[in-house]
């Protein structure tokens, strides 16, 4: 089954420690995205990719890292520069062109 | 820019009541509009998508939703609450006319739903 997978479900991190997220789809999109959700706040974009070795920065990415070194993958890393890091990462995909996004379990960070 | 306003954060009702989860957007063109249902620890689920063919959007496990244009709404229904509809739903805005489509969500309402 196509679908998107993000890896690990929980993860726990010292104040002070990079840490990364992974997120793997076999759907073949071309774009990718990663949001950052808070209780009460929605999804906020925090990077995006429309192809592979290219990224954009969305309304929150101060703190945060990407790389898009093939189709497939589009890992996230939470560095020590982000004040607040505890939340739920979502990773999403779609057709280049299309409006749909396609979202993958999530994954819950915590900061010790 | 677009924006989307889900009007109460927190809505309970009875099983085997109406469900109302109301949504509002801004936007200067016609709108691509998406309503996801997201259950505790786990990603959105596409419930629904308004892309101009119809006015009124059936969608999975019995849900609806209404494109009202003159009103600026696309407010998401069920005729009858079930228990396992208890979850978070999310409105959702499609900004973009190029390669790249934006979604622009609301703040998200939390559904409870009792015996």
């Amino acid at each position: 089954d196509g679908g998107i997978t993000q890896s690990p479900k929980y993860l726990f991190r010292k104040e002070g420690q990079n840490v990364t997220l992974s997120c793997e789809q076999n759907l073949n999109h071309d774009a990718m995205y990663w949001y950052r959700q808070d209780p009460g706040q929605g999804l906020r974009l925090i990077y995006y990719s429309q192809i592979v070795n290219d990224f954009q920065k969305g309304d929150i990415a101060e703190g945060y890292s990407v790389s898009r070194e093939k189709k497939e993958s589009f890992p996230l890393t939470v560095t020590s520069a982000q004040k607040n890091p505890t939340a739920f990462y979502l990773c999403a995909s779609s057709r280049v062109g299309g409006r749909e996004q396609f979202f993958g379990p999530g994954t819950r960070l915590t900061v010790l | 820019a677009q924006s989307v306003t889900q009007l109460g954060s927190h809505v309970s009702v009875s099983e085997g009541a109406l469900v109302l989860l109301r949504c509002n957007y801004s936007s200067s063109v016609p709108p691509y509009l998406f309503w996801y249902v997201q259950y505790p620890n786990q990603g959105l689920q596409l419930l629904l998508k308004y892309t101009s063919a119809a006015t009124l959007v059936k969608g999975i496990n019995g849900f609806e939703a209404e494109f009202k244009k003159s009103e600026t709404s696309f407010h998401l229904t069920k005729p009858s609450a079930h228990m396992s509809d208890a979850a978070e739903y999310f409105c959702a805005v499609s900004e973009g006319s190029g390669g790249y489509n934006k979604l622009i969500f609301g703040a998200g309402t939390r559904l409870a739903v009792h015996p």
